[in-house]
């Protein structure tokens, strides 16, 4: 029950175009859903977090789709570019200190 | 305003040794959390610590332990170093049970051969 599954595993997309990964959760006691972005070599960075209390989320190039009744979200990465080839990881956790769990990954590659 | 840091960077043991990771949390956080990420997987929880006491364990054996100091850094410690405890592990912090997020570091490399 306190699995997310994440997809696609990787994905390629064209300078410009639109990324979209998507996450699942069965744990419905999970409050907070952060997604993070991971370059070789370093620590996962947040990116963009979001609530059940709200539908969507928007920072800039990056949005959060939340469904409550499906336990699914997804992030949408607009106007892609080179620069955000990198690994993305879902996460939830009950309470934003808490235990992270994280799905298992995002490969994602931009092509020119 | 410095960021989680680790140490060491990377590390290398033969298996049935012993090792200990350390971690200073960023500025203003009190809560340290550690995480292992075996190459190609997402970061598995292992304990968190906050006011010098454990208060979560993720599903991991007794040989890895840990301890949090007053200046609230951290050290994870793991016993009797098996193949697969190779991986990035990984120390976050936070601000107690605030709604702030949890920032990572850069995480140690640790090889077991």
């Amino acid at each position: 029950q306190q699995q997310v599954k994440q997809s696609p595993q990787s994905l390629i997309v064209q300078k410009g175009g639109i990324s979209i990964i998507n996450c699942a959760y069965e744990n419905t006691a999970f409050d907070y859903f952060p997604w993070y972005q991971q370059f070789p070599g370093k620590g996962p960075a947040l990116l963009i977090a979001i609530r059940p209390d709200v539908s969507e989320k928007k920072e800039g190039r990056f949005t959060i789709s939340f469904n409550k009744s499906a336990k699914q979200f997804s992030l949408h990465i607009m106007d892609s570019q080179p620069g955000d080839s990198a690994t993305y990881f879902c996460a939830a956790s009950t309470g934003t200190a808490s235990k992270l769990t994280f799905g298992t990954g995002t490969r994602l590659q931009v092509t020119l | 305003d410095a960021g989680v840091t680790q140490s060491p960077t990377h590390l290398i043991k033969t298996r049935g040794q012993q090792v200990t990771l350390r971690c200073s949390p960023k500025s203003g956080h009190d809560t340290v959390s550690w995480y292992q990420q075996a190459l190609g997987q997402g970061p598995q929880f292992i304990f968190q610590y906050y006011e010098e006491e454990e208060r979560q364990r993720g599903n991991f054996p007794d040989r890895f332990s840990g301890h949090q100091f007053p200046n609230y850094s951290s050290e994870l410690n793991v016993n009797a170093l098996l193949l697969g405890d190779s991986a990035l592990y990984l120390c976050a912090s936070s601000l107690g049970y605030s709604n702030q997020p949890q920032h990572f570091g850069d995480g140690t490399r640790l090889s077991i051969l």
